[in-house]
């Protein structure tokens, strides 16, 4: 089976610029959460989908918004990029729903200049 | 708010010792614990995981134990190779709005 892929890996945006990631879930599997990691925050819950729904939402601004197709994929939109959102943004799918068994993907990293 | 305490930062060991990594969080209704692999470039991995009604799993060289009590939980890996150097975290499942809170990290670094 094919792990979560993401795309894509590496991403240079100048501020003020809007930017979409994207994530193809494992096969299956309905539940997809996306994470922003950072050497200060460490890694922080964005939002999570499930049948094109979101169920769950982290505590990030309005910029911070994503959406599911009705195959799973998800995609992650910031727009009007600020410095501070240089970070790794992580994709996670699971079978199970929620935070249990989740499966990363290796990450998008988005550098704001 | 809530949060989750771990350590060390950094752990360094022998090949072939074991090693120890320990976590606190502070929602005493939380029920589900969760342990990741980061590797350099890669997303986190799950490894194991353990829910509130079992006091320890275990999956060959790992393990882990959870002290309701006190609320904490611990990593535990034996006769460590070299590819078990990597950053690992320990997460707890908020029973108010079914996020995961993680710890900071362990670097992990076997040495030869």
């Amino acid at each position: 089976k094919a792990g979560v892929t993401q795309t894509p890996r590496y991403l240079i945006k100048t501020r003020g610029q809007q930017v979409t990631l994207s994530c193809s879930p494992i096969s299956g599997h309905r539940s997809v959460s996306w994470y922003q990691q950072t050497p200060g925050q460490g890694l922080q819950f964005l939002f999570e989908y499930f049948s094109e729904t979101q169920r769950n939402k982290g505590n990030f601004p309005g910029r911070f918004s994503g959406r599911q197709f009705s195959n799973s994929r998800s995609e992650m939109n910031v727009s009007t990029l600020e410095l501070g959102d240089s970070a790794l943004y992580l994709c996670a799918s699971s079978s199970s729903g929620g935070a249990y068994e989740q499966y990363f993907g290796p990450g998008t990293r988005l550098t704001v200049t | 708010g809530e949060n989750v305490e771990q350590h060390p930062s950094t752990l360094s060991v022998q090949e072939g010792d074991s090693a120890v990594i320990k976590c606190t969080y502070s929602d005493s209704a939380s029920n589900y614990f969760p342990w990741y692999k980061q590797e350099l470039g890669k997303g986190p991995q799950l490894i194991i995981d353990i829910r509130s009604n079992v006091g320890e799993k275990k999956d060959q060289r790992i393990a882990v134990t959870l002290n309701k009590t006190a609320k904490h939980f611990s990593l535990h890996i034996t006769e460590t190779q070299p590819e078990d150097s990597a950053v690992y975290f320990c997460a707890a499942l908020l029973d108010s709005n079914y996020q995961l809170i993680w710890g900071a990290g362990t670097k992990l670094i076997i040495k030869p």
